[in-house]
């Protein structure tokens, strides 16, 4: 059974970047119907979708956070990794890392939703 | 303000019904089957209820449905019980977005 688990700073400066990573275990990242992503959610509120990234590299990010969002994937270490800069306060929630499962082909194919989610790390942004 | 409009609360009575709307435009929801729904108890991570609209992922009771109609998704808890008692998200993939609702709290009386 997969199993996702997230690492990285709980509290974090003002305009610094957040870097947290997510280790994929009982399973390999490598898996062409998978895309595996970031989900937040700020205190007290619902979830927000921050993007997902394939094996092969390409990466679909929401639209309200792309300029500061970047991922990447580590296939040798079985890894994916998140990076947002310019830090403010509103960017305080928990990070889930997650799986996505689509077609092969490209998730408007075939859509599954997200079967697999870590247990969330909680980030702090304050001086 | 999410993408997708669900009501903050529901509440019903052990062995009742409940049906929780998600009211999204005809470019996610009303465009595409790809409706998720998830359970979460706070503290834990969300958990996959329903996929596809009305898909119940294997180990999910049959007391947990869903459907669509137009540009509104909706999930329904039959049977009521304590357990059930948590916040559940809509969701909508559409144009390389994973779309989520809000959130509505369902509280068993």
């Amino acid at each position: 059974q997969v199993q996702l688990q997230e690492s990285g700073p709980g509290l974090v400066k003002p305009s610094q970047t957040l870097s947290l990573s997510c280790t994929v275990s009982g399973g390999s990242i490598r898996r062409g119907d998978y895309y595996w992503g970031w989900i937040r959610q700020h205190p007290g509120k619902g979830l927000e979708w921050i993007g997902h990234i394939h094996y092969s590299g390409s990466t679909y990010y929401n639209p309200s956070l792309k300029s500061r969002v970047t991922m990447s994937v580590d296939t040798s270490e079985n890894q994916f990794s998140l990076k947002l800069n310019s830090l403010t306060a509103a960017d305080t929630a928990v990070y889930y890392c997650a799986r996505e499962r689509c077609s092969s082909t490209s998730c408007l194919d075939s859509y599954y939703g997200v079967d697999v989610w870590g247990q969330g790390t909680t980030v702090t942004v304050s001086s | 303000q999410s993408a997708l409009t669900q009501p903050a609360s529901v509440s019903g009575s052990p062995g009742q019904s409940i049906t929780i709307s998600c009211t999204g435009t005809s470019s996610d929801i009303g465009a595409y089957n790809y409706v998720s729904w998830y359970q979460h108890h706070p503290g834990k991570a969300p958990k996959l209820m329903i996929y596809e609209v009305g898909l119940r992922p294997s180990g999910v009771s049959n007391r947990f449905s869903g459907s669509k109609s137009g540009n509104t998704a909706s999930l329904t808890i039959s049977g009521l019980q304590a357990e059930d008692e948590a916040d559940y998200y809509c969701s909508s993939y559409t144009f390389g977005a994973t779309l989520f609702g809000g959130g509505t709290k369902l509280t068993v009386l």
